[in-house]
């Protein structure tokens, strides 16, 4: 199992443009979440689902947008992008029937 | 919503010494608490959690200590080798919610 893959490992962003975030996982887990990680601050969760077609806002979900079309499948969508959303996206898979979660490798993303 | 807290926000020990990061939270209905590492330029990793049943529990040379009246746990590393170095975050959850809130971690130095 290649677990949770997460593509683009880094990438610059100018103010105003748009991209998305890809996360995969292998695993069959139902749940799904995106977290950022600035500096200091911890792992805030941005969006999450509890399976395909099912997502809801986390406490940081402003300037981005999420869809579920399939169980493995969980891509994150910056529009208009923000010197605010410089950060480290985590993208993590959970089964359900316990409690770990499994976190991908990270994208760091630089909106300048 | 649940708010954890961690300290310190750096730790330094030397090589063979013990280690201990104390993290509170806010929600006395939280009843898991995990710990997960960080190892520069990863995702995070589950290390060792416990539920509030437990007061201790122990995994080779990690422990995690509960204390549900002061609603406090702590992550304590024994005979601390250079691998330990890494960010090391808390968390807290409602079993049965499947999200987590964390804290903003503790990086620790172990100086051979």
């Amino acid at each position: 199992n290649a677990g949770v893959t997460q593509t683009p490992k880094f990438r610059i962003l100018k103010i105003g443009q748009s991209m998305t975030l890809q996360c995969a996982q292998d695993m069959n887990h139902n749940y799904m979440y995106w977290y950022r990680q600035d500096p200091g601050m911890g792992l805030k969760l941005i969006y999450y689902s509890v399976g395909a077609g099912i997502t809801d806002k986390g406490e940081v979900p402003n300037g981005y947008n999420v869809s579920r079309s399939t169980t493995e499948d969980f891509p994150l969508r910056l529009e208009l992008a923000a010197p605010s959303q410089t950060s480290v996206y985590f993208c993590a898979s959970n089964s359900g029937s316990g409690y770990e979660q499994y976190f991908g490798p990270g994208t760091r993303l630089t909106v300048t | 919503g649940e708010n954890v807290e961690q300290h310190p926000s750096t730790l330094s020990v030397q090589e063979g010494d013990s280690a201990v990061i104390k993290c509170t939270y806010s929600d006395s209905a939280s009843n898991y608490f995990p710990w997960y590492k960080q190892e520069l330029g990863k995702g995070p990793q589950l290390i060792i959690d416990i539920r509030s049943n437990v007061g201790e529990k122990k995994d080779q040379r990690i422990a995690v200590t509960l204390n549900k009246t002061a609603k406090h746990f702590s992550l304590h590393i024994t005979e601390t080798q250079p691998e330990d170095s890494a960010v090391y975050f808390c968390a807290a959850s409602l079993w049965g919610n499947n999200r987590l809130a964390f804290g903003k971690g503790n990086q620790v130095v172990v100086i051979p």
